[in-house]
């Protein structure tokens, strides 16, 4: 069966760092292209960052600079390096698949995510 | 960016009734190399992650019941449940793909009348 699992998230303070990770089985993880996206509590959903197979990167404007989104594949596992945190970063992390039969250069709908490990930035 | 816009924020209707949801993207997301429209929508339940609805704006993700179904093209988009039944109850959103950033509609409540 297939799995995403999100691990990592915690509380932190503004301006400090946090690593999230997700751990992928029952799919060829390496072939895949891989997603975060996040929900602060109660709102909607927001595309974080994207790896291709080639570990190409994708980020919005809202988290470049400040986030890495990163691969392992002998580990088939997903990483997030949060750096500068602020407090508009406070959210539920998902990790998800992109679904290979729509990827346009690693822009994807995503048929496969995990439950998501939360995040918070408070002092 | 390509912003989506969703209508209503929610709506309430009764069991075995049609819902109908609407996503507008600010630029087309229609591809002219291939024809396809790069838009997805997506269904999520409380304390649930978001689960794939549709894709290339009309075809069902397996598993997904036939009464779910999407339709438009270029900047126009609708999800249309033909008879709703109590376990749609959900926040359902658009996506599009068409490039990065790829950014979701702000969401639509169903709930039962």
């Amino acid at each position: 069966e297939v799995h995403l699992v999100e691990s990592g998230g915690g509380l932190v303070q503004p301006g400090g760092s946090l690593r999230l990770s997700c751990a992928a089985s029952g799919f060829t993880f390496s072939s895949s292209d891989m997603h975060w996206v996040r929900q602060a509590t109660g709102k909607g959903l927001e595309w974080v960052s994207a790896i291709g197979t080639a570990g190409d990167t994708f980020y919005p404007d809202s988290v470049r600079g400040r986030f890495t989104i990163s691969r392992e594949n002998a580990k088939n596992s997903l990483y997030l390096q949060m750096n500068s945190l602020r407090a508009g970063d406070t959210a539920l992390y998902y990790c998800a698949r992109g679904n290979i039969l729509t990827c346009n250069y690693t822009a994807c709908s995503f048929d496969i995510w995990g439950h998501g490990t939360m995040v918070t930035v408070s002092s | 960016d390509i912003v989506m816009t969703q209508s209503p924020d929610s709506l309430a209707v009764s069991l075995g009734e049609r819902a109908t949801i609407n996503c507008k993207s600010s630029q087309s997301v229609l591809s002219s190399s291939n024809n396809k429209n790069y838009l997805a929508w997506y269904q999520q339940k409380p304390g649930q992650p978001p689960k794939l609805l549709i894709y290339w704006a009309s075809t069902r993700q397996s598993g997904v019941p036939d009464r779910f179904s999407g339709s438009g093209s270029g900047t126009d988009f609708t999800l249309t449940i033909s008879s709703l039944q109590a376990e749609d109850v959900a926040v359902y959103y658009c996506q599009h793909y068409f490039g990065t950033p790829l950014t979701f509609g702000g969401g639509t409540k169903v709930e039962i009348k």
